[in-house]
């Protein structure tokens, strides 16, 4: 079955210190991978997918296949990332065309 | 600011009774979906439609109804028949397989 796992409920940083939100998915061909990111009281809204290959907001991802992950990284975290994060992976076979989303990860960063 | 919009914000049913959460979109988009996300659950497929006309269950269809007679428009029913409906709900539209677009949400409490 195709799962996204999210390890962490809560990461605390504190500002300036990096960050890295664990994501590892199961599927056997080739993942579509996104990052999705909900600021308070804003809308559900996509950071980063691993085909553009961009970097936004100074996060990147790397997908790493032998060891289906897709870690989302900031070397220096601000105030301004605290959000709910969520990794999604686009499936295929019986989901195929939807995402499967992870449960979530809630980025905390204090002063 | 357009793209999707969701309507009411805010909703509050009784027990026994049957609501409609809208969902309109103005991005042309072929597909919507509806999610329901819950504190440490991530979120959750409701209905997914491909096409006008047309539409499939998700992962917790039980309880819940939708219709697809228009493009822009993809409305949910909640009905009495769904045990636990108190809950924050999300509608997404896309270009099929590709990134998913996200309303701001309606919030179902059951009084």
């Amino acid at each position: 079955a195709q799962r996204v796992t999210q390890p962490e409920k809560l990461l605390s940083v504190f500002k300036g210190a990096p960050v890295e939100l664990k994501c590892n998915y199961s599927y056997s061909g080739s993942p579509e991978l996104f990052w999705y990111v909900q600021y308070s009281r804003q809308r559900l809204q996509l950071l980063l997918r691993h085909i553009s290959r961009e970097s936004i907001k100074g996060f990147t991802a790397d997908l790493n296949k032998g060891e289906t992950s897709f870690h989302l990284k900031k070397p220096f975290a601000q105030e301004e990332d605290s959000a709910m994060y969520y990794c999604a992976l686009l499936g295929h076979g019986g989901s195929q065309g939807n995402l499967i989303f992870g449960k979530g990860t809630k980025l905390s960063v204090k002063p | 600011d357009g793209g999707i919009t969701q309507s009411p914000k805010y909703l509050f049913r009784k027990e026994g009774q049957n609501v409609t959460l809208s969902c309109e979109q103005n991005l042309n988009h072929d597909a919507m979906y509806w999610y329901r996300q819950d504190p440490g659950q991530g979120l959750r497929l409701i209905y997914y439609s491909q096409i006008v006309n047309d539409f499939q269950k998700g992962d917790i269809a039980e309880g819940y109804s939708v219709s697809r007679e228009k493009k822009e428009s993809f409305p949910l029913t909640v009905t009495s028949a769904q045990k636990n409906p108190t809950a924050f709900y999300l509608c997404a539209s896309s270009i099929w397989g590709d990134e998913q677009f996200f309303g701001p949400g309606t919030r179902l409490t059951v009084l």
